[in-house]
Parts: structure tokens; sequence; C-alpha cells
């Protein structure tokens, strides 16, 4: 167990509609990590959040957003869902912006029919 | 631009010896780490190396030239248990943010 828990484990909705996912990181962590994980691209970084702040932007698509809260547990908003956005979404943490290791949840499968 | 080379697939033997290679073009490099994944799961931690050299950790053991942008992960006495994807990625300074960028990982299966 990683310390990082991803909430809900799976999720199958329609194209079009709008999903949260929700990650709290381990304890102490500042930095939140979000990654997506389909079976051709390998793990492509989103977003990164530290102590609530944006601090990186990958390949982030503009329907997608996220935000850290007070507590430092983050979400991830993926709204107009289309068939390509079925995916594992992973949430990682770790102790500051320039840590080393990130710690990984066991994120969430995403299923959009 | 980014680019992290793995090779896709690797089959070796049980109790054998397998190196799996990465090579990296970042604009960047703040460290190369070593994750494993097993299907379905999230990737765990293996390895990290920041200096040239040989970092070993029990049976596994990683590799980094930073001059070549190279580096490759050593797994001895191979199990059954150690298939499973490996993932090479690298922190990728940019302008002090330090995201993780990863290749697209060596899926490798041990055989009896």
């Amino acid at each position: 167990d990683s310390g990082v828990t991803q909430t809900p484990k799976h999720l199958i909705t329609a194209t079009g509609q709008r999903v949260t996912l929700r990650c709290s990181p381990r304890s102490g962590d500042l930095s939140v990590y979000w990654y997506q994980q389909s079976l051709d691209q390998g793990l492509q970084f989103l977003i990164q959040y530290y102590n609530g702040e944006e601090r990186a932007k990958g390949n982030i698509l503009e329907r997608f957003s996220a935000q850290q809260f007070p507590d430092l547990h983050s979400e991830l908003n993926l709204s107009s869902l289309e068939l390509g956005d079925s995916a594992l979404y992973f949430c990682a943490s770790s102790v500051g912006w320039q840590g080393t290791e990130a710690f990984f949840g066991q994120g969430t499968r995403l299923t959009v029919v | 631009g980014q680019n992290i080379d793995q090779p896709t697939e690797m089959t070796a033997t049980e109790g054998a010896i397998v190196q799996i290679n990465c090579t990296y073009q970042t604009s960047g490099f703040n460290g190369l780490f070593w994750y494993q994944q097993h299907a379905g799961e999230a990737p765990t931690f293996l390895s990290y190396n920041v200096l040239d050299g040989l970092e070993e950790k029990g049976r596994f053991s990683s590799f980094l030239s930073r001059s070549k942008g190279y580096s490759y992960l050593l797994l001895k006495e191979l199990q059954m248990k150690d298939s499973a994807s490996y993932l090479c990625a690298v922190r990728d300074t940019i302008a002090g943010n330090t995201p993780l960028v990863f290749g697209k990982g060596t899926r490798l299966s041990v055989i009896a």
C-alpha cells in the first residue's frame, strides 16, 4: 500500500458526460501528479499541483481540469467525455516538488461507452 | 522535446539475468527512475539514479550514463513474479518544475 488513495476504482459513463476523480496523497506529501495511461500511450503526465498551486502542465486537454484543496487532496475533472478518454487515471504524490520518487495510487479505471 | 525509448517486450527464463535498456533525450535532467508495474496495478518504485554509475538493490541494479543519455535496469535470478512492465522515467527539469516523464514501458515475460 503506497498510502495514496484514489476513488472510485472503476467508473463507467457515457459520452458527453462529466466525471470527477479524487485523490488523497500520502500523509505529509505536498505534491500531487495526475497521469493518464492507455494501452498504446503509456503513462502520460497531465498536471502537477504543489501545496494547492499548479506547478506543471503536461498533455492535459482543455476539457480536463484539476485542483488541489487546502487539505491537499486533489480532484481531476473530465468533461464532455469521448470514447478515447477511456483509460487508467493515476494519481501520485511526493514530498516536495523537487522530491525523489513519486508514490502512485491504485488508479481509477474510466470506461466511456 | 522529450523522448524516452525502451524496448516494447522482452522474454527471459526463470533464474536468468535480463537487462532492460532505456535511452532518453530531454530538455533537462534531474534524475532517472525505474518503476515496476503489474498489469492493471499501480507503478511501484524500484530505483533512482542521478549520478553516473551503478546502484544496486538486492536482485535489481540500475545504471546511468548522463553523457550518453542511457540507463539500464538489471534483474538477476529472475522469478516468475518479475513478469511485469518496467517503466523508465526521467525527472525533466523545466523552469524549476519537475514532473516525471515516462517511457512506454518494457513488458517482461519470465518463462520456466
